[in-house]
């Protein structure tokens, strides 16, 4: 089956500007599940969303916003860009959510902001 | 909210058993314990994941003691190919829980 796409694979955007990666999951996978990571910080949750609502959100600022649609598919999008928010951006989905069930990831947005 | 630690690097020899281990001491009652794998520019990929005791599938065990405040991934005669950085994963649903990924350890595999 396929596997779970991201889209753009990279991505260069200049601070203040706001961007929206898109995260394709898994047919049949209801939960998908945003991360970031640098190497300063390794891998960050964001959020998680099942079933169009957001379920779960880790510690960052309100500027980092998703949603999920219909058909499970989701965006993330990060208003204002800080030059601190160059990062790898992965999405994963799972059918029930990542801490108890298998998550497949994707192979990620590069964000750069200069 | 549960901080977990892992050794940053490791190192093995082919053929060899590999075992890291992630201490997690604030883990909480419904978290469960994940462990990945994440090569060069991909995503990470699941290796095997727990709640207690111990677990085994086709390519990893994950020891996971009473208190649950560590727990260890055994690979099993490792090969080249499982260069790569490990992560554990600690976490559970609910809107007051949060995903806590380890630091990761990176492991190099030798001849």
């Amino acid at each position: 089956k396929a596997g779970v796409t991201q889209t753009p694979r990279y991505l260069i955007k200049t601070r203040g500007q706001q961007v929206t990666l898109s995260c394709s999951p898994i047919s049949g996978h209801r939960s998908v599940s945003w991360y970031q990571q640098t190497p300063g910080q390794g891998l960050q949750f964001l959020f998680e969303y099942f079933s169009e609502t957001q379920r779960n959100k880790g510690n960052f600022p309100g500027r980092f916003s998703g949603r999920q649609f219909s058909n499970s598919r989701s965006e993330m999008n990060v208003s204002t860009l800080e030059l601190g928010d160059s990062a790898l951006y992965l999405c994963a989905s799972s059918s029930q959510g990542p801490w108890n069930t298998e998550a497949f990831f994707g192979q990620g947005t590069r964000l750069t902001v200069v | 909210l549960a901080k977990t630690t892992q050794p940053i690097s490791m190192d093995s020899y082919e053929g060899q058993e590999v075992n890291i281990t992630c201490s997690h001491n604030n883990i909480a009652t419904n978290d469960y314990i994940t462990w990945y794998q994440q090569f060069p520019s991909q995503g990470p990929r699941f290796i095997i994941q727990g709640y207690k005791t111990k677990v085994t599938n086709e390519v990893a065990s994950l020891f996971i003691p009473a208190d649950r405040k560590s727990s260890t991934l055994s690979l099993p005669r490792v090969s080249l190919s499982d260069t790569a950085v490990y992560y554990c994963l600690v976490g559970s649903t609910g809107t007051a829980s949060k995903l806590t990924f380890g630091t990761g350890t990176r492991l190099q595999v030798t001849l």
